[in-house]
């Protein structure tokens, strides 16, 4: 089974600074790893996916990169509204699909 | 606009069982394929189950395998989870999703990550 490591675990920033957050597998996904955004009572959201295709409507201030087992979310200028805890999805085969652990975006 | 409506949430005691539904609108149901991720409290997103557009492959997570079974009718455009055996660690927020897929012109293949999801339905499992 693929694990998916993201770090840090939480990033304290202020609005309008870049947040850059990693994850890493344990092996090579290539590029089949999907992020989501979770904001507190909501359902998550679909961001990224094949590492750095954005979803519909999803603002150009995301962006993704990475292949292999090292993958980066960036979000270029924090907005209040991205404050929020984000995860990182990949599927190993129909029977093992796994996420990462997940990392929180909190104002400082 | 898609729109995935889940319910059947609520108390139960352990070793109790719940039927979880969730109805889907705005797509052609019947050519997704569809999970069920859950998030216990406080914690990440687990996944749980998955189907196939057609009902025939069902796919279950290690924690939930021989308690828990996926499934759908096509005909109301709903995927269900039963789940039985309940324990106090299945306590969580359960959501549905759709799997993404590529589709040509041919055919259609399923993806990897989930691109809807439902606002979810509670299970606490508690005495």
């Amino acid at each position: 089974e693929i694990v998916l490591t993201q770090s840090p675990a939480t990033l304290s920033l202020s609005p309008g600074e870049r947040a850059t957050l990693s994850c890493r597998a344990s092996q090579s996904v290539s590029t089949y790893l999907a992020w989501y955004q979770q904001k507190p009572g909501q359902a998550p959201r679909l961001l990224i996916y094949d590492a750095s295709d954005r979803a519909t409507d999803i603002p150009a201030r995301f962006s993704g990169s990475g292949s292999g087992t090292d993958f980066t979310l960036t979000i270029s200028s924090l907005e209040p509204e991205d404050f929020a805890v984000y995860y990182c999805q990949q599927r190993t085969n129909w029977s093992t699909w796994t996420f990462g652990q997940g990392t929180k975006v909190e104002i400082k | 606009e898609v729109q995935l409506l889940e319910s059947g949430g609520g108390l139960v005691q352990p070793g109790g069982s719940l039927r979880l539904s969730c109805a889907a609108s705005g797509f052609t149901f019947s050519s997704y394929a569809m999970s069920w991720v859950r998030q216990a409290p406080g914690k990440g997103l687990e996944w749980v189950s998955s189907i196939s557009d057609s009902d025939i492959d069902a796919y279950h997570a290690d924690s939930v395998k021989g308690r828990f079974t996926i499934s759908r009718d096509n005909s109301k455009n709903t995927v269900y989870l039963q789940m039985n055996s309940l324990r106090a660690e299945d306590t969580a927020i359960y959501y549905c999703a759709t799997v993404a897929q590529y589709c040509s012109r041919a055919s259609c293949h399923h993806l990897y990550y989930f691109d809807f999801w439902g606002q979810g339905t509670l299970v606490t499992v508690s005495s």
